[in-house]
């Protein structure tokens, strides 16, 4: 069974720049996280999707958004983007339907580098 | 939910001994503890797991056990081996505005030297 994927691997942007990353959860799985990892420090929640809808956000700014298609895949999209943005960019997803206690499972990660 | 904290934050042992790691955690309605495993390079790893009905649970090497009392939860992994080595998060999930979100220690660098 494929984990959780995530695209790119690497993605390079410019201050002010939008950065759109992507994610495609387990086969099955109808919940999709992000979470921020900056250098040396853990990972921090942004944001929640399931099935279609944002359940819940973390402390970030608006220019941090995303959505979930109907095939359960996510998009997470920044925009206005500032250095301290630079961190990796995980995604997890997480089965059943309403349940904050599901097991997620997180993909690779998309390394984000501002310049 | 709120705040998570793990100790220590390095921790280096010798090839078959025991390795501890720490975690506390301030928020009562916390119902679900997680702890991942980072290699370097790759996303975390979910290793185990224990939900607040529970005690203790083991998996062959790795066990962690919970106090609830005193709102702390720890992972115990015996027998360490080289490949042990990795950074180790612990994380929780509460209900109310948390719902869904795991909010993580800051992490654990282990080092096993053979």
């Amino acid at each position: 069974e494929a984990g959780v994927t995530q695209s790119p691997t690497h993605l390079i942007k410019t201050r002010g720049q939008q950065a759109t990353l992507r994610c495609s959860p387990i086969s099955g799985h109808t919940s999709v996280y992000w979470y921020q990892q900056a250098l040396g420090l853990g990972l921090q929640f942004l944001l929640w999707y399931d099935e279609g809808e944002e359940r819940n956000r973390g402390n970030f700014p608006p220019r941090f958004s995303g959505r979930q298609f109907p095939n359960y895949s996510s998009e997470l999209n920044v925009n206005a983007l500032e250095l301290e943005d630079s961190a990796l960019y995980l995604c997890a997803s997480s089965p059943g339907v309403g349940r904050a206690d599901n097991e997620q499972f997180f993909g690779p990660g998309t390394r984000l580098t501002v310049l | 939910g709120e705040n998570v904290e793990q100790h220590p934050s390095t921790l280096s042992v010798q090839e078959g001994d025991s390795a501890v790691i720490k975690c506390t955690y301030s928020d009562s309605a916390s119902n679900y503890f997680p702890w991942y495993k980072q290699e370097l390079g790759k996303g975390p790893q979910l290793i185990i797991d224990i939900r607040s009905n529970v005690g203790e649970k083991k998996d062959q090497r790795i066990a962690v056990t919970l106090n609830k009392t005193a709102k702390h939860f720890s992972l115990h992994i015996t027998e360490t081996q080289p490949e042990d080595s990795a950074v180790y998060f612990c994380a929780d999930n509460a209900g109310g505005t948390s719902y869904g979100k795991l909010t993580f220690g800051q992490g654990t660098i282990l080092t096993v030297h053979p």
